[in-house]
C-alpha cells in the first residue's frame, strides 16, 4: 500500500518557540492532504485540508496564523505550529489521498509534541 | 457538516466472543465509510471500508454492514483475539470529497 511518511516522531520544545511538522508521500502523489489533532483517548480532529499549490481550508476554531500549512508540491506538506504553548502539546498526524475522489487515505506514524 | 456518532466508547469481550461497534452518521451525502484500528501511540490502520452501494462486506474476521436509510453503520469482529485489543474508529466522506469526519473511538479489550 501507499506510505505516508511523517517527521519528527516526537518533538520537545519550549513555549514561544516554533516547530514544524513535515508529512510526506513517500511513492504517490498526494493531491489532498489532511492535518489531525488527537488529544489522549480521544478522536483525531480535523483541523484543515490542503491542496498541493493552494492554501490551506482550516476548520472552525483552528486559528490559520497559529496553525501554518504549507502544501508546497505533490508529495510534501508542513505543518508550524508558531509560538507554541503547552496547550498545543497533542498527537499530531497527517493523511493524504491520491484522489479528490474519496478514497482510502494514508496515515503518516504521527507526531507527538510536548511543550514545555 | 458530517457528524458522526459512535458507540460504546468501550468494549470488553472475552476470547473468542464476537464485538460489534456501532456508528451513526448525519450527512445522507456521505458514501464512503471506513474503519480505522489505531493502536496507542501509532497511526490508524484501515481495517475494512465500505461505500455506499454496497450493505455488506466481510474480510475474514471482520464484517461491516451499512444501513443507509438509517444512516448507521457496524463493525462486526467475530472470533476476537487479545491481539484484536485495540481503539477502533469509524468515519465518513461526504460524497465527491476526502474531507472524512471520524467518531469518538471504541476502546475493545479482548481478554483471554
Amino acid at each position: 500500500g501507499a506510505v505516508v511518511s511523517q517527521h519528527p516522531s516526537w518533538v520537545i520544545c519550549k513555549s514561544g518557540t516554533s516547530v514544524k511538522i513535515e508529512c510526506r508521500s513517500l511513492d504517490f502523489q498526494a493531491t489532498t492532504m489532511f492535518w489531525y489533532r488527537q488529544f489522549p483517548k480521544q478522536s483525531l480532529m480535523l483541523m484543515a485540508t490542503s491542496n498541493e499549490g493552494s492554501k490551506a481550508t482550516y476548520e472552525q476554531g483552528v486559528e490559520k496564523d497559529k496553525f501554518l500549512i504549507n502544501h508546497a508540491s505533490l508529495t510534501l506538506s508542513t505543518l508550524t505550529v508558531t509560538s507554541a504553548h503547552p496547550e498545543d502539546s497533542s498527537f499530531y498526524i497527517c493523511s493524504a489521498t491520491d484522489s479528490p475522489m474519496n478514497t482510502e487515505a494514508f496515515f503518516g506514524q504521527g507526531t507527538r509534541l510536548t511543550v514545555v | 457538516g458530517e457528524n458522526v456518532e459512535q458507540h460504546p466508547s468501550t468494549l470488553s469481550v472475552q476470547e473468542g466472543d464476537s464485538a460489534v461497534i456501532k456508528c451513526t452518521y448525519s450527512d445522507s451525502a456521505s458514501n464512503y465509510f471506513p474503519w480505522y484500528k489505531q493502536e496507542l501511540g501509532k497511526r490508524p490502520q484501515l481495517i475494512i471500508d465500505i461505500r455506499s452501494n454496497v450493505g455488506e462486506k466481510k474480510d475474514q474476521r471482520i464484517a461491516v454492514t451499512l444501513n443507509k436509510t438509517a444512516k448507521h453503520f457496524s463493525l462486526h469482529i467475530t472470533e476476537t483475539q487479545p491481539e484484536d485489543s485495540a481503539v477502533y474508529f469509524c468515519a465518513a466522506n461526504p460524497y465527491n470529497n476526502n474531507d472524512m469526519r471520524f467518531g469518538a473511538g471504541t476502546r475493545l479489550t479482548v481478554k483471554p
